[in-house]
């Protein structure tokens, strides 16, 4: 039963340090997609990659948040400097090639407390 | 430009009573449609999904939806709750802005009573 994985599932850390979320999309799966849920914003969709390359970021704060795709098989999320409204969870996840219709894939989350 | 509105945030039922979540959509575009139930501290998993022909579309665990394009809706029910039931759902668009980009509603908590 193919699954997304995410490490780590839990992370405490101070405000100012980095933060690094690690993504395994599932295999043959050409999309992958960070959202971040909170209590008051709900499901955000942070960014997405297709092939490995960014089609869009664009609900990422530019100046701290990061997301890349170093092979087909790893995506990492990476904040620097945390704070503490950076508290989440972020769920990663994946899909085949999209027209549009296909399902999305979730991992099980990394829940992130910043102090 | 898509949209969702989830009416209602909680919604709380009995064992065994009509469960109906109400989803609302905006789209420039046919769209997809796609219900999403997620379980305390779980990702969320695909109920079921919309995408062209047949309207009323049946999922997992025993929900079902129908596409009403007139009145732009795709509300999930299930005949008989389950205590097992008890999640938060998120209804979801793809409107063909930007292939795979969903757009989620803010989400409906289902309380099971006994």
């Amino acid at each position: 039963d193919a699954r997304v994985t995410q490490t780590p599932r839990h992370k405490v850390t101070e405000m100012g340090q980095e933060v690094t979320m690690r993504c395994q999309p599932i295999l043959g799966h050409n999309t992958v997609f960070w959202y971040r849920q909170t209590m008051m914003q709900g499901l955000e969709l942070l960014a997405y990659f297709r092939n490995r390359a960014p089609l869009d970021d664009s609900g990422m704060p530019k100046d701290r948040f990061s997301a890349e795709m170093p092979d087909a098989t790893l995506a990492t999320l990476k904040i620097q400097p945390s704070e503490p409204r950076d508290s989440a969870v972020y769920f990663c996840a994946s899909g085949p090639t999209t027209g549009g219709e296909e399902t999305q894939y979730f991992g099980p989350g990394t829940r992130l407390l910043v102090l | 430009a898509q949209s969702v509105t989830q009416l209602g945030s909680h919604v709380s039922v009995s064992e065994g009573a009509l469960v109906l979540l109400r989803c609302n959509y905006s789209s420039s575009v046919p769209p997809y449609l796609f219900w999403y139930v997620q379980y305390p501290n779980q990702g969320l998993q695909l109920l079921l999904k919309y995408t062209t022909g047949a309207t009323l579309v049946k999922g997992i665990n025993g929900f079902e939806a129908e596409f009403k394009k007139s009145e732009t809706s795709f509300h999930l029910t299930k005949p008989s709750a389950h205590m097992s039931d008890a999640a938060e759902y998120f209804c979801a668009v793809n409107g063909g802005t930007s292939y795979g980009k969903l757009t989620f509603g803010q989400g409906t908590i289902l309380t099971v009573h006994p």
